[in-house]
């Protein structure tokens, strides 16, 4: 069973405007969250976590929000550039983060 | 440019061959993983090594066998597999195990006849 979903497969933006990307999980042990960014052909590229100690995480133009008691996750890129077009990965681990578990990614197409 | 290399990138292999995948990295980390991604699929984990030593290995069949000759090297070597192993296979490294992003290699895409 999914334990982290991402339950929309695209997502069209205009390019200037706000992105904003969504993430659920389902396991409560989970305490470290990820974003990662994939374009055809490469592997995953690292964007941004968050601690469940936090609930906000900023990095440029790319900020994270965590909401436990939802077990919701987002992603807000702002402003969107068309160099963000990828699928996006959410992803999750406990304590240990042995394993990172993946949603099943979002495209963001970015139109310019 | 990733930090994390994988070679090869594609392989084409028969079910009775021998083969191996290898993963390299030089930003010292301590920990190492194998993922498997079929289409359409998020990645699910294979093998954790942990200061060179396997510390998790996720039930994957004997037929996949990873080493990990020293802390910038990771092999996988392949055995006998089926077709229903046609995938990519990621390998990805961290400082050590524990609330550390992990960085991803871009794959080998394997294709079993």
């Amino acid at each position: 069973d999914q334990q982290v979903k991402q339950n929309s497969p695209s997502l069209s933006v205009q390019e200037g405007r706000i992105s904003i990307l969504n993430c659920d999980y389902t396991n409560s042990m989970f305490d470290y969250f990820l974003w990662y960014k994939k374009y055809p052909a490469e592997g995953p590229t690292f964007l941004i976590s968050i601690s469940s100690i936090k609930d906000k995480n900023e990095d440029g133009r790319f900020t994270v929000f965590l909401n436990k008691s939802a077990k919701h996750l987002s992603l807000h890129i702002v402003p969107s550039q068309p160099g963000d077009s990828a699928v996006y990965f959410c992803a999750a681990s406990g304590l240990e983060a042995n394993n990172l578990f993946f949603g099943t990614g979002t495209r963001l197409t970015v139109i310019p | 440019d990733t930090e994390v290399t994988q070679t090869p990138k594609h392989l084409v292999m028969g079910m009775t061959n021998k083969k191996s995948l290898k993963c390299e990295q030089h930003m010292g980390h301590r920990a190492m993983y194998w993922y498997k991604q079929k289409a359409k699929k998020p990645p699910e984990l294979m093998f954790v090594y942990s200061y060179e030593k396997l510390s998790i290995n996720e039930s994957v069949p004997s037929r996949f066998s990873p080493e990990c000759p020293n802390s910038s090297l990771l092999n996988l070597h392949l055995h006998a597999l089926q077709p229903e192993d046609s995938a990519l296979y990621l390998c990805a490294s961290s400082q050590q195990r524990g609330n550390r992003p992990q960085h991803f290699g871009d794959g080998t895409r394997l294709s079993i006849l």
